[in-house]
């Protein structure tokens, strides 16, 4: 079974330009997250949707971010524009809302770097 | 969420069992434990969790003690490859986000 995919692993881009970032989650899985982790730490919850419904987005710093899941499976996560703070991992994680154990899984980032 | 104190570093011997604490005070009683690890340059990876009976799986044990104040992540026999950041959370266990903190910085040498 496939795991969670994203694109691209890594993005350089100067300060002011547009970025988007894509996940696919593990299919069958209803809830979908993104987290941004800076150099250092631990990932940090930006949102989090259940099939296309964001229900939590209280991190999302919404002038600049943005995202989308608009069939509730893969979902964008757009930056623009980049400002030089931006630089980090994006993760995006899925689970299965409803199940006893609901573990979220996650892909293998899209590293970041502003230049 | 309950907040979670681990300590920034451990070394351990491959072969020999890692054993990482955790303390949360302050869990309350419809909380779990959970432990995820962050190989490098990897996204985390889920280990285990539990509420308040110890757990076992194919990677590791987990101890909670009795007042679920502390807990103890057990990795058996560590090898190399376990070198990575193992991060507690505690969490309800529907819906919620997962809290990170700064986790264990685990050395495996051989």
């Amino acid at each position: 079974e496939a795991g969670v995919v994203q694109s691209p692993r890594y993005k350089i881009i100067e300060k002011k330009q547009p970025v988007a970032f894509w996940c696919n989650p593990i299919s069958g899985h209803n809830t979908l997250y993104w987290y941004r982790q800076n150099l250092g730490q631990g990932p940090e919850l930006l949102i989090r949707y259940e099939n296309e419904e964001a229900v939590d987005d209280s991190q999302l710093p919404k002038d600049r971010f943005s995202a989308e899941r608009l069939k509730g499976v893969d979902s964008t996560l757009k930056i623009q524009p980049a400002e030089l703070g931006d630089s980090a991992v994006y993760l995006c994680a899925s689970s299965f809302q409803g199940a006893h154990q609901e573990t979220q899984y996650f892909g293998p980032g899209t590293r970041l770097l502003v230049l | 969420d309950a907040k979670t104190t681990q300590p920034p570093s451990m070394d351990c011997a491959e072969g020999r069992a890692a054993n990482l604490p955790c303390n949360h005070s302050t869990i309350s009683g419809n909380e779990y434990v959970y432990w995820y690890r962050q190989i490098h340059s990897q996204g985390p990876q889920y280990i285990i969790h539990g509420l308040k009976n110890n757990e076992t799986n194919e990677m590791a044990s987990l101890i909670i003690t009795e007042d679920r104040k502390s807990s103890t992540l057990i990795l058996p026999h560590a090898t190399l490859r376990d070198t990575a950041v193992y991060y507690c959370i505690v969490r309800m266990e529907y819906g919620n986000k997962l809290v990170f903190g700064a986790g264990t910085i685990l050395r495996v040498k051989s």
